[in-house]
């Protein structure tokens, strides 16, 4: 089975950039979605198709994929995106979620 | 607006069944692959189950494959998923969830989410 890999926790001040990583074989070759994740609410979706926005996401969330190494980037961090991370992608007819990746902005 | 509305969650036993229904609106519901997606109290997201706009090629995550079934009535825009042989494992949060584009695909992904049915497998 496929595994995507992100660590646990990031420490971002604010104001400052976060890059949260998503990691797997040759995960540039496929295509990697962001969902940010508030205590007590759904899933909300970031980042689609690697670098894509969705409309409603402001522009300081975003994204890229290349080699092993997909990457979401929140430029001029808030203290509302204080959230979990999760990156998704499909492989081989099933859909992978990483680990999810813990935001703190202090 | 989209909507997906969960039900059916309960406290089963181990090796019980239960049937959980995700009811939709807003959008041409038969053009669209939708999923269920878990949460395990305090853990992350868990793909479970995806089906197509037919029905006729759902796949399943390895953890529950054989146990679960996942179905799709185009006339009352609704999915299911049928569980049988619950474990304790199976203890989650499951979100119904529909793919951001008509089909799937390699670039299949999700953009709206429903609030969740919870599901306790305990004796």
């Amino acid at each position: 089975s496929y595994d995507l890999a992100q660590p646990p926790s990031v420490s971002v001040s604010p104001g400052q950039t976060a890059s949260l990583t998503c990691s797997g074989d040759e995960l540039g070759s496929k295509y990697v979605s962001w969902y940010q994740q508030k205590p007590g609410q759904s899933p909300v979706l970031v980042i689609y198709q690697d670098s894509r926005r969705p409309s409603g996401i402001p522009e300081r969330f975003s994204g890229s994929n290349s080699g092993n190494t997909a990457t979401l980037t929140i430029s001029g961090t808030q203290a509302m995106d204080e959230s979990d991370y999760y990156c998704q992608t499909w492989d081989n007819r099933t859909v992978v979620f990483g680990g999810g990746t813990k935001l703190t902005v202090l | 607006e989209v909507q997906l509305l969960e039900s059916g969650g309960g406290l089963v036993q181990p090796g019980g069944s239960l049937r959980l229904s995700c009811t939709t609106s807003g959008f041409v519901f038969k053009a669209y692959a939708l999923s269920w997606v878990r949460q395990a109290p305090g853990k992350g997201l868990e793909w479970v189950s995806v089906i197509g706009t037919t029905g006729d090629s759902p796949y399943y995550a390895d953890s529950v494959k054989g146990r679960f079934t996942v179905s799709r009535d185009n006339s009352k825009t609704t999915i299911y998923l049928q569980m049988n042989s619950l474990r304790d494992e199976d203890t989650a949060l499951y979100y119904c969830a529909k793919g951001g584009e008509p089909g799937y695909s390699s670039a299949w992904y999700i953009d709206s989410w429903g609030q969740g049915t919870l599901l306790a497998v305990s004796s």
